[in-house]
């Protein structure tokens, strides 16, 4: 199997453009989550879903936003594009939320917004 | 709330030293630990994890972390560098309570420089 995978891999993007940064894993993983990667600062939870129709917000949601239609596909989009935004995002996903489950990482989205 | 805290931003080992990667965390409920790798350009990769057994765990390619709840920390440490280990390491927590998800909290990362 895949694993997770991430589309795409690389993204230009100006100041108020949309677009959805697409997350898909195919182990039948029930939760699914998005960060991203600032020098310094780790990896920062944006978004996370505990299965299908359900989402919450993490740490830092401000300007994104998510849906979780299957189990298989988590999208963050954009809506308007802002240069704070440029990053590095990853998606995980794990089997569900027990003890010290572990969480499967994609290759990453590497945005930048001009 | 639960935060992580790297205390080296960088360390440099030569090859065929110890490298040792400092931790420590504060959790409010009994917490899982990990740590992750990531190669240049790379995603992440799990090299070991504490969840509640035993307080030695070890993991891949040779990387070991002892849990010390008195000192509320998750060292990572490798007898031997190889110039292959050299990578950005994370440290991250996870509070197990089902109110909290599976929400991992990172530490900011220490990269690690091998020298031949």
């Amino acid at each position: 199997n895949a694993g997770v995978t991430q589309t795409p891999k690389f993204q230009v993007l100006k100041t108020g453009q949309s677009m959805t940064l697409q997350c898909a894993q195919d182990m039948n993983h029930e939760y699914m989550s998005w960060y991203r990667q600032d020098p310094g600062m780790g990896l920062r939870l944006i978004h996370y879903s505990v299965g299908a129709g359900i989402t919450d917000q993490g740490e830092v949601p401000n300007g994104y936003n998510v849906s979780r239609s299957t189990t298989e596909d988590f999208p963050l989009r954009l809506l308007s594009a802002a240069p704070s935004q440029t990053s590095v995002y990853f998606c995980a996903s794990s089997y569900g939320q027990g003890r010290g489950e572990t969480q499967y990482f994609g290759p990453g989205t590497r945005l930048l917004v001009l | 709330a639960q935060s992580v805290t790297q205390l080296d931003s960088h360390v440099s080992v030569s090859e065929g030293t110890p490298v040792l990667l400092r931790c420590n965390y504060s959790s409010s409920y009994s917490p899982s630990l990990f740590w992750y790798v990531q190669h240049p350009n790379k995603g992440l990769q799990l090299l070991l994890k504490y969840t509640s057994a035993a307080t030695l765990v070890k993991g891949i390619n040779g990387f070991e972390a002892e849990f010390k709840k008195s000192e509320t920390s998750f060292h990572l440490t490798k007898p031997s560098a190889h110039m292959s280990d050299a990578a950005e390491y994370f440290c991250v927590v996870t509070e197990n309570r089902k109110a909290a998800g599976n929400k991992l909290t990172f530490g900011g990362g220490t990269r690690v420089l091998v020298k031949p």
